[in-house]
């Protein structure tokens, strides 16, 4: 079953513009990873925050994590038309070492 | 180092057939995964693998679906016999035992069912 549901389901931005992502989540976890999707790179690991963590960054990423919303949310500054894909949400439960559970996604189009 | 390799990219099968999928992951990865991608979904765990042996395979539907990774590297995934239902991006995915458990996948397979 899918652990949590990404916010908006579909996004379309000008280049340039931030782009933000949201995800919920269900049930306790030891981290929670983004991951992006292209036709033409698959999937692509892009940040992990670990649960006593609140935000961190990585280029032009900013993630943060609320464990007592259970949620998270990606933002991507000054995008651009690279960054179209889908972008999933994924968590790992507190046994380390377990496969990721991974949310539905959030389309991404940037327009130039 | 060379990515998470997978064969074949794309298989159109008609229902009943038999197929399999080939995974060959990157070097000195012992955990494998296999996943479903239906289209407009997240990727859903269908096993788990540290080196040769099973971790996980909870929610693969055994009754037609196999897996095996008999050396503790490359792996194959067989359906038999497919169902409509089966259509969909089969991903491969490996990582360290140890570290932060981030994955790196495959490009996948793309299995159509007629």
């Amino acid at each position: 079953s899918q652990q949590g549901e990404e916010d908006p389901q579909a996004l379309s931005i000008q280049e340039g513009e931030n782009a933000t992502m949201n995800c919920s989540y269900k049930t306790s976890i030891n981290n929670l990873q983004w991951y992006r999707q292209n036709s033409g790179r698959g999937l692509v690991h892009l940040i992990l925050i670990r649960s006593n963590e609140r935000e961190k960054h990585s280029g032009r990423l900013r993630v943060t994590l609320d464990t007592s919303k259970k949620s998270s949310s990606l933002l991507i500054t000054a995008s651009r038309a690279a960054d179209t894909a889908s972008y999933f949400c994924a968590t790992v439960g507190n046994q380390a070492g377990t496969a990721l559970i991974f949310g539905k996604g959030t389309t991404l189009s940037v327009s130039s | 180092e060379a990515g998470v390799a997978q064969s074949p990219r794309y298989k159109i099968i008609e229902k009943r057939q038999s197929v399999a999928f080939w995974c060959n992951p990157i070097s000195g990865h012992a955990t494998l995964y296999w996943y479903q991608q239906i289209l407009g979904q997240g990727p859903k765990l269908l096993i788990q693998f540290q080196n040769n042996g099973v971790v996980d395979d909870s929610q693969l539907p055994k009754d037609r679906f196999s897996a095996e990774r008999l050396k503790g590297v490359d792996s194959t995934l067989k359906i038999q016999p497919a169902k409509l239902e089966d259509s969909a991006v089969y991903l491969c995915a490996s990582r360290w035992t140890s570290g932060n458990n981030e994955q790196f996948f495959g490009p996948g397979t793309r299995l159509t069912v007629l």
